[in-house]
């Protein structure tokens, strides 16, 4: 079973800053399967990133994934107030099937 | 729209049963995979069970195998959630989650699989005590 460990777990920066997150695979994973979330206090996830760097519908370009193997970064260019929140990783693995997250990394102003 | 609701939490006795649903509306829902994942309060996010689009195949986290069914009626566009013999590490909100999956074919060098969980609902909570 795979685990993926996220650092930091807190980061603290202020607005316009330049955020990076990191997310590692306690084994080589596909980075095809690799997804990164955002999640706001009292809100449900929201899909940022998946196959480790295709950013999903309606997100904003400053937000940008990359890595493989075990080490996949969430990178956010110059962060804006609402860009403060958790972010989790999350990998499907197929043996046995099922999904992973990471514990999250907390970004808050600093 | 596209959207999921999710229904059917509340307060249940250790040893309990409690059944969630989610209500699909906006998309083909018998043409995706669902799952449901949990978060603890104060905790992250667990992924629970899924389900194949036609229900054939389901799988679990191993903290739940035994207790916890997964089941949908595409008819109805619903996912649900038969949750039983529930313990106190059960309590969390509970959300329904769309999985999108799609293959890109890459000629010779093969194909790529992507999976992964592009809706979300705003959860229903659950919480087992006595």
């Amino acid at each position: 079973e795979i685990v993926l460990t996220q650092s930091p777990g807190t980061l603290s920066l202020s607005p316009g800053e330049r955020a990076t997150l990191s997310c590692r695979a306690s084994q080589s994973v596909s980075s095809s399967y690799l997804a990164w979330y955002q999640q706001k206090p009292g809100q449900a996830p929201r899909l940022l990133i998946y196959g480790a760097s295709s950013r999903a519908t309606g997100i904003p370009d400053r937000f940008s994934g990359s890595g493989s193997g075990t080490d996949f970064t969430l990178t956010i260019s110059r962060l804006e107030p609402e860009d403060f929140a958790v972010y989790y990783c999350q990998h499907y693995g197929s043996s046995p099937p099922q999904y992973t997250f990471g514990q999250g990394t907390k970004l808050e102003i600093k | 729209e596209v959207q999921l609701v999710e229904s059917g939490g509340g307060l249940v006795q250790p040893g309990g049963s409690l059944r969630l649903s989610c209500a699909a509306s906006g998309f083909t829902f018998s043409s995706h995979w669902m799952s449901w994942v949990r978060q603890a309060p104060g905790k992250g996010l667990e992924w629970v069970a899924n389900t194949k689009q036609d229900g054939s195949e389901n799988y679990f986290v191993d903290s739940v195998k035994g207790r916890f069914t997964i089941s949908r009626d595409n008819a109805k566009n619903s996912l649900y959630l038969q949750m039983n013999s529930l313990r106190a590490e059960d309590t969390a909100v509970y959300y329904c989650a769309r999985e999108t999956r799609f293959t890109m074919n890459r000629g010779i060098i093969g194909a790529r699989y992507y999976y992964y969980m592009d809706v979300w609902g705003k959860g229903t909570t659950v919480t087992v005590s006595s």
